[in-house]
């Protein structure tokens, strides 16, 4: 069966620093991975995907990820946060059939 | 272009009663996808669509829950006798096929009292 575990559910970080949102995953297939971000009131955007292509995966918004097989990491990081970015992220895995797991998320704060 | 879309976004209603909860799909997507996000919690998976058949209603929590995609496009999930644990937000997504990605309407939020 395939989860993500989201290693923190929050985390705060000061505007203009590094930011590292910590996932691992469980599969039994070759997995897909994805980040989605949620902002209050409004619905989840798709950040980034990972489907066994290059393991750096670019995303928006100067997001980016790394799919680490032996770690089973797919981690999520921007070199800079800005104020913008705080929001909830869910790290998420589909098994190449329908249906998405999500993890339970984490809730970025960023500081002035 | 337009988004999914969800109607309505609020929906307060009794115990016991009966809710429909409707989705706009984006144009041409065929992959249609239901969740449930408890509060606090990632989504969980319902229900998906492929065309007008539900290929996947292995999330669907009991026999009170349905949906329907009867012409390919809009989607409804209906509940019956709501109960106050069925109180979330109710989040539909769509997909251009079943392995694109998946982009979630804004959701309608259930309150059952």
């Amino acid at each position: 069966a395939q989860s993500v575990t989201q290693l923190d559910s929050h985390v705060s970080v000061s505007e203009g620093t590094p930011v590292l949102l910590r996932c691992n995953y469980s599969s039994s297939y070759s997995p897909s991975l994805f980040w989605y971000v949620q902002h209050p009131n409004k619905g989840l955007q798709l950040l980034l995907k990972y489907t066994s292509a290059a393991t750096l995966v670019k995303g928006i918004n100067g997001f980016e990820a790394e799919f680490k097989k032996s770690e089973t990491s797919f981690h999520l990081t921007k070199p800079s946060a800005h104020m913008s970015d705080a929001a909830e992220y869910f790290c998420v895995v589909s098994d190449n059939t329908d249906k998405l797991i999500f993890g339970t998320g984490t809730r970025l704060q960023v500081f002035p | 272009g337009a988004g999914v879309s969800q109607t309505p976004s609020n929906k307060v209603t009794e115990k016991g009663k009966y809710v429909e909860l409707r989705c706009d799909p984006i144009s041409g997507h065929t992959a249609l996808y239901w969740y449930r996000q408890s509060l606090g919690q990632g989504p969980e998976f319902l229900i998906y669509f492929q065309g007008t058949g539900a290929a996947d209603d292995s999330g669907l929590p009991n026999d009170r829950f349905f949906a329907v995609r009867p012409e390919g496009s809009v989607s409804t999930l209906k509940i019956q006798r709501t109960e106050r644990g069925d109180s979330a937000v109710y989040l539909c997504a769509s997909s251009f096929d079943s392995l694109g990605a998946q982009y979630f309407g804004p959701g309608t939020r259930l309150t059952v009292l």
